[in-house]
């Protein structure tokens, strides 16, 4: 498996734009998670997701931030309207088990909000 | 609310000594602990795991290990070689989460 593969990489956009990110989880794994990690806040867990249905969304930091998991394969973290505080890097994970399984992270997306 | 402290924020070694990374959480009530490395401008890989029923985990020169009476855990490295220069996170649940300490930044020169 090419393990946990997100989209893009850099995404540089300004204020007011929507913004996409994008995650295909490693194949069998039950569990994904969005996380995002700044110089302040470090690594913060925004939402995850258990067989394509979201159990913890309490991380997500205001309404413009929302996530869909449409298939086992596929997931999309969307803020819309983007602000420059949202600038970061955002990782997805995915595990087969909760917690009691390895955690398998994606390379990241780092996005710059202008 | 449970917040992971990991001491020494950073670290700059040479090469052959052998190194402790600590971590401590708030709340001891961990149920399962795991160490991550992330290298510049990449996520994080998974080194080890250490599950409710254990105290510590080996892997190669890396050993971890768990005291849940302190909720504190300590990452061994053995033999420090220029490429375990990365960042060391861990990170330990209690409920359904996963939270996340601020790293040790490690560096180990020739």
């Amino acid at each position: 498996d090419a393990g946990v593969i997100q989209s893009p990489r850099h995404e540089v956009t300004e204020m007011g734009q929507e913004v996409t990110l994008r995650c295909k989880p490693i194949s069998g794994h039950d569990y994904l998670f969005w996380y995002r990690q700044t110089m302040m806040r470090g690594l913060e867990l925004l939402i995850y997701f258990n067989n394509n249905v979201p159990i913890d969304d309490s991380g997500m930091p205001e309404d413009r931030f929302s996530a869909k998991m449409p298939n086992a394969s596929f997931s999309t973290l969307k803020i819309q309207p983007s602000e420059p505080r949202d600038s970061a890097v955002y990782f997805c994970a995915s595990s087969q088990e909760i917690n009691t399984g390895e955690l398998f992270f994606g390379e990241g997306s780092r996005l710059t909000v202008l | 609310k449970q917040e992971v402290t990991q001491i020494p924020a950073a670290l700059s070694v040479p090469e052959g000594e052998n190194l402790v990374l600590n971590c401590s959480f708030t709340d001891s009530a961990i149920y399962n602990l795991q160490w991550f490395r992330q290298d510049p401008g990449k996520g994080l890989t998974s080194l080890l795991l250490i599950q409710s029923s254990q105290r510590e985990q080996t892997s190669g020169r890396l050993n971890a290990s768990l005291d849940k009476s302190s909720g504190r855990s300590t990452l061994y490295i053995a033999a420090s070689q220029p490429g375990d220069s990365a960042t060391y996170l861990c990170a330990g649940d209690n409920t359904d989460k996963l939270i996340f300490g601020t790293g040790t930044r490690l560096q180990v020169f020739p």
